[in-house]
């Protein structure tokens, strides 16, 4: 069964950075993209970044871009978000997400604080 | 950037009821919409895609429509399982923007 597994949260001070993973299982990992969702305490969801399938394109929100990287190894059927310069507006749950134009399939979250 | 308004942002609804949820989008997104259920502490959870089709192993009593800017979604029947907040989101662009979420709970 499709599985993704987040990992690599945790509280980190403004300024910091920090990577996030997203450990793929049961379906086949380099013919999707995919997708990093993330929701702050109370509020929705929110789209962070998207990555094609074979890692040729990457999209960003604006809130992010220019401090967030997302990145795919297919080999090990891994996606990554690199977080720079975090901010406490950044603290949320964040998801990796399959897509398939909608978002079929959830990690279960992995929670990032911003704080000092 | 596209905005989703969903409605109302609370409903309080009784076992066995029939519960409506809207969502309007600011412009047209053809029928590129979805629905998601949350509970407490989990991951959304995707019903509704096309704006119609019901996403793999979700109940009958689940049903999207619209088109354009208005969708709906209808439970017809509430079980307790249901209570939830429901966010509705557009894929027609790259922003891939979701609703404020209509938490759905027991009357």
């Amino acid at each position: 069964q499709v599985q993704l597994v987040d990992s690599g949260g945790g509280v980190v001070q403004p300024g910091r950075s920090l990577r996030l993973s997203c450990a793929a299982s049961g379906f086949t990992f380099s013919n999707y993209d995919m997708q990093w969702v993330r929701q702050a305490p109370g509020k929705g969801p929110e789209w962070v970044a998207t990555i094609w399938y074979d890692g040729s394109q990457k999209y960003y929100a604006d809130s992010v871009k220019g401090r967030f990287t997302i990145s795919r190894d297919n080999s090990k059927k891994i996606l990554y978000l690199q977080m720079n310069s975090l901010r406490g507006e950044d603290t949320a749950v964040y998801y990796c997400a399959r897509t398939r134009n909608f978002f079929d399939y959830w990690g279960q979250g992995t929670l990032v604080t911003v704080s000092s | 950037e596209i905005v989703m308004t969903q409605s109302p942002a609370t409903l309080s609804v009784s076992p066995g009821e029939r519960a409506t949820l809207s969502c309007r989008a600011s412009q047209s997104v053809g029928i590129n919409l979805a629905w998601y259920q949350q509970k407490p502490g989990q991951a959304p959870r995707l019903l509704v895609y096309g704006a119609s089709t019901r996403a793999t192993d979700i109940p009958a009593r689940f049903s999207g429509s619209g088109s354009g800017t208005e969708f709906t979604l209808t439970i017809s029947s509430l079980q307790s399982v249901d209570f939830a907040v429901y966010y509705c989101q557009q894929y027609n662009d790259w922003s891939y923007t979701f609703g404020g979420g209509t938490k759905v709970d027991i009357k």
